[in-house]
């Protein structure tokens, strides 16, 4: 059974700063791995999906990466803007049909 | 395009009462999920649909909860007899035909029972 950890679970960091959250999983056998960002009292925003055979995947200042055979995921923030700030979910496919979430880093970037 | 859509966005009942939450996929969409999360927890796999039929339905917590897709695209999540421990926002995602392809997510019904 796959399961997701994240930490810290909570973080804050001037603004400006790069900053990585972390996300590890117990089954490397995943298939893919998605990134999301939720807003207080919102719904989830995919960020990226790094597919299994990926061991990275960028998209503007984000860059997530992707180890299978230590279990782990990282996504980097750089410069960070107070717009960043929000809670940030890391999800590992179990087998090809469902999504196995961490509790999630809050991250807060002051001005 | 239009993204996931759900309804209502907030719901109160009271307890033993029974609701219906929708949700409505981004067009094309073939493969639907429900997902329920708890404050302050990451969301929870309840149910996963490819076309009309639940292809997996083990993450439902007992028979109270029923999920339906009947023309493979507006889904509905049925609760009976309503608990307070039922209360959570409750999360609807869809993908282009599953298979672990990027799964995008409505804004979620937030249920509270009395």
């Amino acid at each position: 059974k796959q399961e997701v950890t994240q930490i810290p679970a909570a973080l804050s960091v001037p603004e400006g700063e790069n900053l990585v959250l972390n996300c590890s999983f117990t089954d490397s056998a995943i298939y893919n791995l998605q990134w999301f960002r939720q807003d207080p009292g919102k719904g989830l925003t995919s960020l990226l999906l790094i597919q299994s055979s990926q061991r990275e995947q960028t998209s503007g200042r984000l860059n997530a990466s992707l180890d299978k055979s230590s279990g782990r995921s990282t996504l980097y923030i750089a410069a960070s803007q107070p717009g960043d700030s929000a809670t940030y979910l890391c999800a590992a496919y179990q087998g090809a049909q469902k999504l196995v979430f961490g509790q999630g880093t809050r991250l807060t970037i002051n001005p | 395009g239009a993204g996931v859509s759900q309804t209502p966005s907030n719901k109160v009942t009271e307890k033993g009462k029974y609701v219906e939450l929708r949700c409505d996929p981004i067009s094309g969409h073939t493969a639907l999920y429900w997902y329920r999360q708890s404050l302050g927890q990451g969301p929870e796999f309840l149910i996963y649909f490819q076309g009309t039929g639940a292809a997996d339905d083990s993450g439902l917590p007992n028979d109270r909860f029923f999920a339906v897709r009947p023309e493979g695209s507006v889904s509905t999540l049925k609760i009976q007899r309503t608990e307070r421990g039922d209360s959570a926002v409750y999360l609807c995602a869809s993908s282009f035909s599953g298979g672990a392809n990027e799964q995008y997510f409505g804004p979620g019904t937030r249920l509270t029972v009395t």
